[in-house]
């Protein structure tokens, strides 16, 4: 498959534990974020958002936590399996324009039996 | 079966070649984006197109060239100006949303190797 981010950074965690992936995004005035999910070879999966009027968003097994005092956002996913295992991206929009998305550099999440 | 597709999957351009990645859409989405991916990087906007016969350039727009003549298509070409064009190519749509809250849903990619 396509090896895409050689050289991110990597989270490994053990199959059933929690994993936290975080993101620093660059923009206070964004508005909306959202969490991709992108294995090798294919395209970005959408996987949970949330407005700037929210700090906290849960889906199945998926949490994202925002915090815009420090600009900051996470991914909580609970109980891990080894088909989490991806490249994980954040992205924010900056209110005002048009709908442009900001993607950040991603992380890989490695997860080990 | 819905969705966006891109083609070809894998491409092959000599040096000084122009060559054309296909993006075809059939969720009647009016936004279509064209993003590049490297290794070690996050998707880098190429070109943006809000409606049918307009798009915008997007942060590295140099060396590519779009067309949106209908809605369900929104082509890329690479040009022998792209110094560098080895790279992950990705086509996404996105609806308006409530307000534009709406996530991009993203094609399979073209991978782009000059050889």
């Amino acid at each position: 498959g396509e090896s895409v981010g050689l050289h991110l950074p990597t989270l490994s965690v053990q199959e059933g534990d929690n994993s936290i992936i975080n993101c620093a995004y660059s923009n206070s005035a964004s508005d909306y974020f959202i969490w991709y999910k992108q294995e090798s070879g294919k395209g970005p999966q959408f996987i949970i958002d949330i407005r700037s009027n929210m700090d906290k968003r849960q889906g199945q097994r998926v949490t994202v936590l925002l915090n815009k005092t420090v600009k900051h956002l996470s991914l909580q996913i609970a109980a891990t399996q080894p088909g989490d295992s991806a490249v994980y991206f954040c992205a924010e929009r900056e209110s005002g324009g048009y709908n442009k998305l900001i993607f950040g550099a991603g992380t890989r999440l490695a997860v080990h039996p | 079966d819905g969705g966006i597709t891109q083609s070809p999957k894998y491409l092959f351009r000599k040096e000084g070649q122009n060559v054309t990645l296909s993006c075809e859409q059939n969720l009647n989405h009016d936004a279509m984006y064209w993003y590049r991916q490297d290794p070690g990087q996050g998707l880098r906007l190429i070109y943006y197109s809000q409606i049918v016969n307009d798009f915008q350039k997007g942060d590295i727009a140099e060396g590519y060239s779009v067309s949106r003549e209908k809605k369900e298509s929104f082509p890329l070409t690479v040009t022998s100006a792209q110094k560098n064009p080895t790279a992950f190519y990705l086509c996404a749509t996105q609806t308006g949303g409530e307000r534009g809250y709406a996530e991009a849903f993203f094609g399979q990619g073209t991978r782009l190797t000059v050889v």
